[in-house]
């Protein structure tokens, strides 16, 4: 597919577990972004990758949360130690380049449940 | 604090009008602004991108308008059809070369037969 793809599409783990999110952004795109989506608000930023460095990862919310991209094209999230507070959207997105103005192409999100 | 704000939170209107969404910011400095749209259970998708320099700008039945003095934009859609029932969210970018993305919470649109 030509689009940005996320698996799983839904999460459904428990307190304290540990959870993996993939995001395989479009092909031949350097930036790569995660946002969190809670029920009723609009995504916040998490962290952007510029090849397979994170050039901005100032909105991970604490230590628990950390992304990798170590060809430069998938990237996943992962999150340690899931609280119930973790339970959101979380959608990723990918561009061609940084800066300027370049559309950021959505994934469908992964919705992750922490019971 | 760099905010983005929508006005109304909700809208419901008739198949066939025509309706204007509200987006206030004060994000700064401000790179570009944006709409996306949001279907239930996907992804946003881009509508419109304008520079601070660009005071409109129309994707078939959507135009977006921005007034970078007061700070403000609106998404006019024109003829409302089923299938623009989603949540609408203006978007405002942070200058910088992270393009860091600043969402509102939003306007839930639907269009009713």
């Amino acid at each position: 597919g030509a689009g940005v793809s996320q698996t799983p599409s839904n999460k459904v783990t428990e307190k304290g577990k540990y959870v993996e999110l993939r995001c395989d952004p479009i092909s031949g795109h350097t930036a790569l972004y995660w946002y969190r989506q809670s029920l009723g608000q609009g995504p916040e930023f998490l962290i952007y990758f510029q090849g397979t460095g994170a050039a901005d990862d100032s909105g991970l919310p604490n230590d628990r949360f950390f992304a990798v991209r170590p060809e430069g094209s998938v990237s996943t999230l992962k999150i340690q130690r899931t609280e119930r507070g973790d339970s959101a959207v979380y959608l990723c997105a990918s561009s061609p380049s940084a800066g300027g103005i370049d559309t950021q192409y959505f994934g469908p999100g992964t919705r992750l449940t922490v019971l | 604090k760099n905010q983005v704000e929508q006005s109304p939170q909700s809208l419901i209107i008739l198949e066939g009008k025509n309706c204007t969404l509200q987006c206030n910011y004060t994000v700064s400095p401000f790179s570009n602004l944006r709409w996306y749209k949001q279907d239930t259970g996907r992804g946003p998708v881009s509508l419109t991108i304008m520079t601070f320099s660009e005071n409109t700008k129309s994707n078939g039945r959507y135009t977006a308008t921005l007034d970078a003095d007061t700070k403000q934009s609106s998404l006019h859609i024109t003829a409302s059809q089923l299938s623009d029932s989603a949540s609408y969210i203006c978007v405002v970018t942070l200058v910088g070369a992270t393009n860091k993305l600043i969402f509102g919470t939003g306007t839930l649109l639907a269009v009713q037969p």
